[in-house]
């Protein structure tokens, strides 16, 4: 059971270019979501997913763009790097239904991204 | 707009110490308040969930609080060991909006020294 697996760890990218940030999960959960942390502010919420075919923007959703066609994989995609978007990238799923009742988050170990 | 606040951002105790973690939030319009611990290049692990109804949760040496009126928790570790060290973030889940949105504290970076 490898819970949720996030790849690559790292990468730098040049501004402008494009980039993929892969997610993963074998625990079958329907809620999966993508965070960004930077330094001095807390978990910021980028997109989410209540299910496969399903999506919506979180806080600050500009300059990605997700898709859900499994419930196993949610990728995070980057159109066109800027520099404000290195960050650490965190994905997670969660147990429970609407309204977190007795939920449990689960998070990947991140990737720390540098657009130069 | 919720805003979650943790004091101190970082604590220093000697192993064996009782330690108590802080957290503010100003909106009390919440389903559920959450405590998670977060080690040095790794992602983050559910240390405790409070449902807005509940006022505490115990799990082994942990024990989170919550008074919702006066939009506060605590988390408490008790005889504090070297392996509590690391970065505690508190967040909680709006009512509002409905959406899937955490809205997370900065942290408290916890050092327990042998």
């Amino acid at each position: 059971n490898a819970g949720v697996t996030q790849t690559p760890k790292f990468q730098v990218l040049k501004t402008g270019q494009s980039m993929t940030l892969q997610c993963a999960q074998d625990m079958n959960h329907e809620y999966m979501s993508w965070y960004r942390q930077d330094p001095g502010m807390g978990l910021r919420l980028i997109h989410y997913s209540v299910g496969a075919g399903i999506t919506d923007q979180g806080e600050v959703p500009n300059g990605y763009n997700v898709s859900r066609s499994t419930t196993e994989d949610f990728p995070l995609r980057l159109l066109s790097a800027a520099p404000s978007q290195t960050s650490v990238y965190f994905c997670a799923t969660r147990t429970g239904g609407g309204g977190g009742f007795g939920e449990k988050l689960f998070f990947g170990s991140g990737t720390q991204l540098s657009v130069l | 707009k919720q805003e979650v606040t943790q004091i101190p951002a970082a604590l220093s105790v000697p192993e064996g110490e009782n330690l108590v973690l802080n957290c503010s939030f100003t909106d009390s319009a919440i389903y559920n308040l959450q405590w998670f611990r977060q080690d040095p290049g790794k992602g983050l692990t559910s240390l405790l969930l409070i449902q807005s109804s509940q006022r505490e949760q115990t799990s082994g040496r942990l024990n989170a609080s919550l008074d919702k009126s006066s939009g506060r928790s605590t988390l408490y570790i008790a005889a504090s060991q070297p392996g509590d060290s690391a970065t505690y973030l508190c967040a909680v889940r709006p009512i509002e909006g409905g959406s899937e949105k955490l809205v997370f504290g900065k942290g408290t970076k916890l050092t327990v020294n042998p």
